[in-house]
């Protein structure tokens, strides 16, 4: 069984471009979530996905996007970079049966995202 | 909304003593779960333990136990035998009838040999 895996592990972009992270989900798991984490703090929700329809969204403006392949892997996009978007992002997988996946969420390594 | 608070930024603790973190809640909800988790300085972030709500026995996992307390809304993680990699920042997380986990800002263990 493999586990959630997540690319790039690091990133560097400069204010202004856009970028793309993406992530595996653990095999057997239908729904992806996204989290941010900014340094020293713990993660913030950005968005779920569930069977490639996007199924709850954190309190993060819409310049951040996603999406959910069949295969259940997924991308998150951000636009137009600002300095306050580095952070390390996280993507977690997890089981989901109903609209509300209260399964067991397991964590990808991440990708640090640095904008200058 | 539901907030997870952690009280304690940082702790320290001796090789094979007993460490307790700290975590409480606020929610409206009476269903929900509750989890610890565990990032090193590596960043994965693992499961450590999980707890649901509305089991009353507190759950365990080998040297790892909570003690839930529904009606205080505390939810403290247990670390007995500590082992030098059991050193990592533990987050509280609260998770209920929605999609998101909600998280505390964490606790930073060192374990000292």
């Amino acid at each position: 069984e493999t586990g959630v895996t997540q690319s790039p592990t690091h990133l560097i972009k400069t204010r202004g471009q856009q970028v793309t992270l993406r992530c595996s989900s653990q095999s057997g798991h239908n729904t992806v979530s996204w989290y941010q984490q900014a340094l020293g703090q713990g993660p913030q929700f950005i968005f779920q996905y569930y069977r490639e329809e996007e199924n709850g969204r954190g309190n993060f403006p819409p310049r951040f996007s996603g999406l959910q392949f069949p295969n259940y892997s997924s991308e998150l996009n951000v636009n137009a970079l600002e300095l306050d978007d580095s952070a390390l992002y996280l993507c977690a997988s997890s089981l989901g049966g109903q609209r509300w996946s209260t399964d067991t969420q397991y964590f990808g390594p991440g990708t640090r995202l640095t904008v200058l | 909304a539901q907030t997870v608070t952690q009280s304690q930024p940082e702790m320290s603790v001796q090789e094979a003593e007993t460490v307790t973190l700290s975590c409480t809640y606020d929610t409206s909800e009476n269903n929900y779960y509750l989890f610890w988790y565990k990032q090193p300085p590596s960043r994965q972030m693992i499961l450590v333990i999980r707890q649901e709500a509305y089991k009353q026995q507190n759950a365990t996992e080998n040297r790892f136990s909570v003690n839930f307390q529904k009606a205080a809304k505390s939810f403290s993680l247990k670390i007995s035998d500590s082992q030098l990699g059991d050193t990592a920042m533990y987050f509280c997380a609260f998770q209920g009838g929605s999609e998101k986990l909600v998280f505390g800002k964490g606790t930073k263990l060192t374990v000292n040999p």
